[in-house]
């Protein structure tokens, strides 16, 4: 399957500091998608996104495809913003149905 | 409905014991995903139905699981003679459009929170 790799795995802010999460794959995707997973477990979409740069709010994303890689961009934290940030991708062939899924960055928003 | 929506929310079972978790998929939302999330650690693959067909179920970790899909709405995960290490959040996922097609992301459920003492 396709590999997934997120980093940081943690990352520690202070309120209203800025931050860079990273996401690299092994393979060419169709389809990427960043989720993210509040301190109650509930997984929100933030942004699908298989190429280019879509903005929402203080967030924003950029994939290079060709490249094989994703950063999501967080800017001007809020303690809201604590919990697990995920990047999945699609599948292809056989497990065209699946997501593969990185291990996460957790992020922590201290006031 | 307006969101992805699971039944029970938390479910606490005997070792031995079977049981069922539903999921009820936003209308209209023709792809419905199963995923299980351990303590700690990232999404799982179960498996994926497209209407009411299951065209990958090499997720499904044993024969003690099965799922199933009515009228292209409400799926129902059953795992039979449960072990403690099913223990772990079950999260069910639906988009518009299956696998393949460009355009559609994922919402989630909240999950069901199974614990097998």
């Amino acid at each position: 399957g396709i590999q997934v790799e997120q980093s940081p795995p943690d990352l520690i802010l202070q309120e209203g500091a800025n931050s860079t999460l990273r996401c690299n794959f092994s393979d060419s995707v169709n389809n990427l998608q960043w989720f993210h997973q509040n301190p109650w477990g509930q997984l929100i979409n933030l942004f699908y996104i298989p190429s280019g740069t879509k903005q929402n709010g203080r967030l924003s994303a950029t994939t290079v495809a060709t490249e094989r890689y994703s950063l999501l961009y967080i800017s001007s934290s809020q303690t809201t913003d604590s919990g697990v940030y995920f990047c999945a991708v699609d599948g292809r062939g056989s497990t065209l149905g699946r997501l593969y899924f990185g291990r996460g960055t957790q992020l922590t928003v201290w006031p | 409905g307006a969101g992805v929506s699971q039944s029970p929310s938390n479910k606490v079972t005997e070792k031995g014991k079977d049981v069922e978790l539903r999921c009820d998929p936003i209308s209209g939302h023709t792809a419905l995903y199963w995923y299980r999330q351990s303590l700690g650690q990232g999404l799982e693959f179960l498996i994926y139905f497209q209407g009411n067909s299951a065209p990958d179920k090499s997720g499904l970790p044993s024969d003690r699981f099965s799922a199933e899909r009515t009228g292209g709405s409400v799926s129902t995960l059953t795992i039979q003679r449960t072990q403690q290490e099913d223990s772990a959040v079950y999260l069910c996922a639906s988009s518009l459009a299956g696998a393949g097609v460009s355009g559609y992301g994922y919402t989630f459920g909240s999950g069901t929170r199974l614990t097998v003492v």
